[in-house]
């Protein structure tokens, strides 16, 4: 059973434009999380969401920001006009539906982006 | 709000000592609890979580943690450290009944001397 997958590993944007981030997750999984890594910081919630429907996006920022999971595919986090401040890791993890009550996370890889 | 603190930023220890890292937590009732190892460039591992019971747990690669509700503590140990155990460690915590969002301290990095 393949774990949480995420493309790319690497991205580097320059400021301006748009970053396409993807997180397939675990087979059976139906529930994704979205974390954003800072240098020298731990992981912040950005959102939470299951297929076709956004739960929780409390940690997203108001503007530029914006994530999917349709109901094929991955789940796909979108930044528009990416500006220097967004160079970061940003991780997803994903869970099954009994595993999203008591928070069990499966995190992939990271895809860590940079902005020139 | 939840909150986690993990008061030591980096750590050094020698093959086969000991090691604890410590983790406070901050939240109105019994939280989930976590923690998770990251090696340079990769994903994070779950080494152990508790939920409810036995406030001792164990965990993988011999790590295992002690959940204290008095103190708001929940440090992770274990009796000898390997050289491969060089990473960055994490204490998470989560709200029960559907808050799903984890909240992470900020790290230690784990340095181990040959």
């Amino acid at each position: 059973n393949a774990g949480v997958m995420q493309n790319p590993r690497h991205l580097v944007r320059r400021r301006g434009q748009e970053a396409r981030l993807r997180c397939s997750p675990m087979k059976g999984h139906s529930h994704v999380y979205w974390y954003r890594q800072l240098p020298e910081e731990g992981l912040k919630f950005m959102v939470y969401l299951q297929k076709e429907n956004i739960i929780d996006e409390s940690g997203m920022p108001k503007e530029r920001f914006s994530a999917e999971f349709p109901k094929e595919g991955p789940s796909i986090l979108r930044i528009q006009q990416v500006v220097r401040g967004d160079s970061a890791a940003y991780f997803c993890a994903s869970s099954p539906p009994e595993g999203a009550r008591n928070n069990e996370q499966f995190f992939g890889p990271g895809t860590r982006l940079t902005v020139l | 709000a939840q909150s986690v603190t993990q008061p030591d930023i980096h750590i050094t220890v020698s093959e086969g000592a000991s090691l604890e890292l410590r983790c406070n937590y901050s939240y109105g009732a019994t939280p989930y609890l976590f923690w998770y190892v990251q090696s340079p460039g990769q994903g994070l591992q779950l080494l152990l979580k508790y939920f409810s019971g036995d406030t001792l747990v164990q965990g993988i690669k011999g790590f295992e943690a002690e959940f204290k509700r008095s103190q708001s503590s929940f440090n992770l140990r274990k009796p000898s450290v390997h050289w491969s155990d060089a990473a960055e460690y994490f204490c998470a915590v989560a709200g029960p009944g559907g808050g799903n969002k984890l909240t992470f301290g900020t790290g230690t990095q784990l340095k181990v001397e040959l």
